[in-house]
This record gives structure tokens, C-alpha cells and sequence, in this order.
């Protein structure tokens, strides 16, 4: 099956940058995708990747590599707002480009 | 901004009971899906809907389950004899096309007692 990894729980403080990092199998690789989830709420899009590189979108950026199966998000300027877990989702060609998640990261940050 | 909408956002239900779980997709959105998150952990691929049939499933999404739409708006998701093991967030999504970004209705909370 495909196996997503991400770090059960991170912690970082008010202000500061946290790099949370995301690998996959690299087999079929279409896409991928970075959602932010409060507790009790719905997934909320973040950023996309599907070629390599870091794409910037305010505070937030992910970066990917294709040939190493592997992604970061990058948050800046962390606020306590961004407590939260942090899901990172992969498309494969041979899932029917269908979303997989990974276990998600929870992120706690303290003032 | 448009987005996608569920009903009911919380149904307690006894074992046994069928239970349907309600959705609207945005409006110009081709794809729609279903997606399950048990308490505590991740977010599980359950079925994929294009052009009025399913287009994926996943082992999860066995013969209690079924995906309809029923008229031109709505997008639902049928469980017929419930588990207590059914318990879960039960999210609709929908995107442009196959592969973009999905797009997350508040979730229908599922409790079977």
C-alpha cells in the first residue's frame, strides 16, 4: 500500500519557525498536498507541490522532492493560532490519483 | 466562497440502524468523495463519485456502504446496518477534477451506541 510518515507530535514556541517533514514511497507519485486540521474541524488546504521546489504562500511553504519521496512545510512567525495538525496528502496515478493521507502532525505552540 | 456542505453534523444512532449522511458539493465540482477519521487518527480514503458513478473504493467501503446522487445538488452516503466500529468523523469533499485540490465539508460526527 502507500505509506505515508510524518512526526506524531511536534512542539515549537510563539514567534519562531517549525519544519514539519512528510516522506512517501515514491512509486506513482502525482502529487502532493499539505492540510492544516484544528481538533474537531475539517481539513483546510494549505499548499500544493507536484514539481520540486518550495513554494511560498505567506507564512506557510512546502518544499518537495520527487526523487527522494519527500516534503516539508515550513511555518514562520509561529502563532498560537497554528496549533493544529498538519496533514500531508499524496496523489498516486496507481490509486486513481485519489488522496492518501498520512497520520498527520500536532503541532502545540506555546507562548 | 463557495464550499461544501453536510448534514447532519452530528447523528447518534443504535447498532444495526441505517444511517445516510447528506452532502453539497460545490457547484462546479465534477468529483466528489467520501473520507472517514476515527477518533484520533488519520484520515481514511472511503469512495470517489464522477458523472453519476463511483469511480473508486477503498477495502473500507464494503457492501454496507453506498454512494448516491440523488437529484443534481445533493451527494449521499448510505450505511445500512451500522457497527459500532462505524463511529467516526465522516467528511464529503469535492474538487475540480481528478487529482486537484479537495475541498472539505465540516464533517457529519457518527456515534453507533
Amino acid at each position: 500500500g502507500q505509506n505515508i510518515d510524518q512526526p506524531t507530535e511536534m512542539t515549537a514556541t510563539e514567534g519562531a519557525i517549525v519544519q514539519i517533514n512528510c516522506t512517501y514511497q515514491t512509486s506513482g507519485f502525482n502529487g502532493l498536498f499539505w492540510y492544516q486540521q484544528h481538533a474537531g474541524e475539517a481539513p483546510t488546504f494549505l499548499s500544493y507541490n507536484v514539481l520540486d521546489g518550495l513554494e511560498e504562500k505567506g507564512r506557510f511553504s512546502s518544499f518537495l522532492s520527487r526523487s527522494k519521496g519527500y516534503s516539508y512545510l515550513l511555518l514562520k512567525e509561529l502563532q498560537m493560532k497554528d496549533s493544529a495538525s498538519y496533514l500531508c496528502a499524496v496523489t498516486f496515478y496507481n490509486y486513481g490519483q485519489n488522496f492518501v493521507f498520512g497520520p498527520g502532525t500536532r503541532l502545540s505552540v506555546l507562548p | 466562497e463557495p464550499e461544501v456542505t453536510q448534514t447532519p453534523s452530528h447523528q447518534v444512532t443504535q447498532m444495526g440502524q441505517e444511517v445516510i449522511l447528506r452532502c453539497v458539493p460545490i457547484s462546479n465540482h465534477l468529483y466528489f468523495y467520501w473520507y472517514r477519521q476515527i477518533l484520533g487518527q488519520k484520515v481514511e480514503f472511503l469512495v470517489s463519485f464522477y458523472n453519476n458513478e463511483i469511480s473508486e473504493k477503498s477495502e473500507i467501503f464494503d457492501d454496507q456502504f453506498s454512494v448516491e446522487r440523488p437529484d443534481g445538488s445533493n451527494f449521499t452516503l448510505k450505511i445500512r446496518s451500522t457497527k459500532l466500529e462505524d463511529s467516526a468523523m465522516y467528511f464529503c469533499a469535492s474538487s475540480t477534477n481528478l487529482g486537484n485540490t479537495i475541498y472539505f465539508g465540516e464533517g457529519s460526527w457518527l456515534t453507533v451506541v
